[in-house]
């Protein structure tokens, strides 16, 4: 069984620009997370959609950060215009169903603005 | 707002050694707490789940024990392995979110 896949695995983009994260999560995880990790700081909770649904959306910093996951299948997340405290690693994780507990974490995408 | 610590030193012990990890937490208990793996340049990987009515989870090498009362999980490993080096991160879930809070993570190192 394939794992969270992201992509890209890296992207440096500067200031004002335009970046779109993708994450497929396990075939057939109603539930995707997204998370970051900036410099020096913990792993934190952006959001979480169930199926196509937003469920959760109380950890994205601003309306820079936009989130889709259309057909409920693979998930983008876009920051426009990109800022310099967006530098980080992007997570993304699945989870089966409702009570499953267990998130699987995609490797990252590590984002550089320059 | 709830906050998580974690060693921020690194932990350096020798192969054969138990390691043992702490992560303390302010404020309400979570539904439960899990202990996740990471190595450089790679996402999280799922170790051990334990629930706030449980006491203790063991899994082949690993325990965790999860005391309400001192806010408080160890994460041990027994017999550590060189391999076993990696950054360990306590996660928390509290009831009616799915959202994981994360503590900043231990490193740690077993030497040969």
């Amino acid at each position: 069984e394939a794992g969270v896949t992201q992509f890209p695995s890296h992207s440096v983009i500067e200031k004002g620009q335009t970046v779109t994260l993708r994450c497929d999560p396990i075939s057939g995880h109603d539930n995707l997370y997204w998370y970051r990790r900036v410099m020096g700081k913990e792993i934190k909770f952006l959001l979480h959609f169930v199926k196509e649904s937003k469920q959760d959306e109380s950890g994205m910093p601003n309306n820079r950060f936009l989130a889709e996951r259309t057909g409920g299948t693979y998930s983008t997340l876009k920051v426009q215009p990109a800022e310099l405290e967006d530098s980080g690693v992007y997570f993304c994780a699945s989870s089966l169903r409702q009570g499953s507990e267990t998130q699987y974490f995609g490797p990252g995408t590590r984002l550089l603005v320059l | 707002s709830q906050k998580i610590e974690q060693n921020s030193e690194a932990l350096n012990i020798q192969e054969g050694k138990t390691a043992t990890l702490t992560c303390n937490y302010t404020n309400y208990s979570p539904a439960y707490l899990q202990w996740y793996r990471q190595d450089p340049g790679r996402g999280p990987v799922f170790l051990l789940l334990i629930r706030e009515n449980e006491k203790e989870k063991r899994k082949e090498r690993l325990k965790v024990t999860f005391d309400t009362t001192l806010k408080q999980s160890l994460f041990h490993i027994t017999a550590s392995q060189p391999a076993d080096s990696a950054t360990y991160l306590c996660a928390l879930r509290y009831t009616g979110r799915r959202a994981l809070t994360f503590g900043s993570g231990t490193r740690l190192q077993v030497q040969p």
